[in-house]
């Protein structure tokens, strides 16, 4: 069974710091999300990793993908409050393309 | 806006009785998927249709059954409710061609509260 595990679970920090979230899956995957949710909405498609090595950005987030680890990473360079939100990986388990989520990451900026 | 249409947005209902969640993909989506999310067992997949059959099957309970129809909107059964089964479900759609980088596209939930 497909396990995906996050670190940490929750994340105050301040405005203008970087830090790093952690997404660990038990099995084989070369297909690896990250969504957003904001409290009681629905969840938002922030990056498509597909392969071993990729790496992509948008505004101050990073993400990458280490399938050889089983790791990918979501990096937030100089976070503002505006990021704050819940951010889960998933997995693609391959089978019939369902996803299988993470615990979340609820992320809280503080000013 | 992402295009995936679920209604109704929030439902209250007492224990032993049964709803109906609706869904209704972005348009040329043919994949539907179906997920709960609750705060002791997270997002969890719960089912799978495809083009109006079902193609996977993931932690759905054998009170709850599903279908797609053929213009490709789906609903969700929900019977015998428990307090338990009280979460946010989420549908969300995919387009035919998995092999690129097709997103899941989430609705934007029902919140279903059973008393």
């Amino acid at each position: 069974e497909l396990k995906v595990e996050q670190n940490p679970l929750f994340l105050s920090m301040q405005e203008g710091k970087n830090y790093t979230i952690y997404c660990n899956y038990s099995t084989t995957s070369d297909r690896l999300y990250w969504y957003r949710q904001d409290p009681g909405k629905s969840l938002e498609s922030l990056f498509v990793l597909l392969s071993n090595g990729a790496v992509k950005q948008e505004g101050r987030l990073m993400a990458s993908l280490d399938t050889k680890a089983r790791l990918s990473t979501l990096h937030i360079t100089a976070a503002v409050h505006d990021l704050s939100a819940t951010y889960f990986c998933a997995v693609d388990g391959g089978t019939a393309s369902k996803l299988t989520f993470g615990t979340g990451t609820r992320l809280q900026v503080t000013l | 806006d992402s295009g995936v249409t679920q209604t109704p947005k929030h439902l209250i209902t007492a224990t032993g009785q049964r709803v109906t969640l609706r869904c209704s993909p972005r348009s040329g989506d043919l994949s539907v998927y179906w997920y709960q999310q609750s705060l002791d067992q997270g997002l969890q997949f719960l089912i799978q249709y495809y083009n109006g059959e079902e193609r996977a099957k993931g932690n759905i309970l054998e009170r709850f059954s599903a279908q797609q129809f053929p213009d490709l909107h789906s609903e969700l059964n929900l019977s015998s409710l428990e307090l338990g089964d009280s979460a946010l479900y989420f549908c969300a759609s995919s387009g035919p061609n998995r092999a690129t980088n097709e997103k899941l596209f989430f609705g934007s939930g029902t919140q279903l509260s059973v008393l």
